[in-house]
């Protein structure tokens, strides 16, 4: 699976937009791009995927460059709530269903 | 309710003995999973099981086994061998491999202090 490079940690006020960027440069054609949130002493939240459409669902949005080697998710409406550790992960569905975490970005939402 | 269960939340140990945490799934899942995460790291897997009787090592597999005999159950003994057990553990399931949308749905983790 391919590497991710995320920074380590970002902010955001509390009803703003938060963008969070991941590299991936390396990705490989059959590679779909997989976001992941922790909130603290919490299990991993499955929020979006996409292959190299920009991608939209009720938690959140994805937008992937057309060469595929960078991402963002899109919180559009920050709340507190959305105070976590967002984790980015490159796969391919068929590589043995492993799911490989980084250390994401720590995303604090301030009031 | 559909969902994947853990327990205890919190469970602690004498160094030297084994200990087994529980996770159990009701999503119909084919697939579990067990990871370790230590403080400000990310998740690192110890075995997964893609169908019941069969299961494989992860990256972190020594000190640790696994048993998969009911598709709803995934136990995890940790055992003496492990050097460093105290950690966060976390239990998921997911959709066998080749379905695309591949969610891995997580239990709430189980904290274990061995000392």
């Amino acid at each position: 699976d391919a590497k991710t490079t995320q920074p380590t940690s970002m902010d955001c006020a509390e009803g703003r937009a938060a963008n969070l960027p991941c590299n991936h440069s390396t990705i490989s054609g059959n590679e779909y791009v997989y976001w992941y949130r922790q909130i603290h002493s919490q299990g991993p939240q499955y929020i979006i995927h996409g292959l190299k459409n920009n991608e939209t669902n009720e938690m959140a949005s994805l937008i992937i460059t057309e060469d595929r080697k960078s991402s963002t998710l899109i919180l559009p409406h920050a709340t507190l709530r959305d105070t976590a550790v967002y984790y980015c992960i490159v796969r391919v569905p068929s590589s043995g269903d492993k799911l490989t975490f980084g250390t994401g970005t720590r995303l604090a939402v301030r009031p | 309710d559909g969902g994947i269960t853990q327990s205890p939340k919190y469970l602690f140990r004498k160094e030297g003995q084994n200990v087994t945490l529980s996770c159990e799934q009701n999503l119909n899942h084919d697939a579990m999973y067990w990871y370790r995460q230590d403080p400000g790291q990310g998740l690192r897997l110890i075995y997964y099981s893609q169908i019941v009787n069969d299961f494989q090592k992860g990256d972190i597999a020594e000190g640790y086994s696994v048993s998969r005999e009911k598709k709803e159950s995934f136990p995890l003994t940790v055992t003496s061998a492990q050097k460093n057990p105290t950690a966060f553990y976390l239990c998921a399931s997911s959709n066998r491999a080749g379905t695309v949308r591949y969610e891995q749905y997580f239990g709430p983790g189980t904290r274990l202090t061995v000392t």
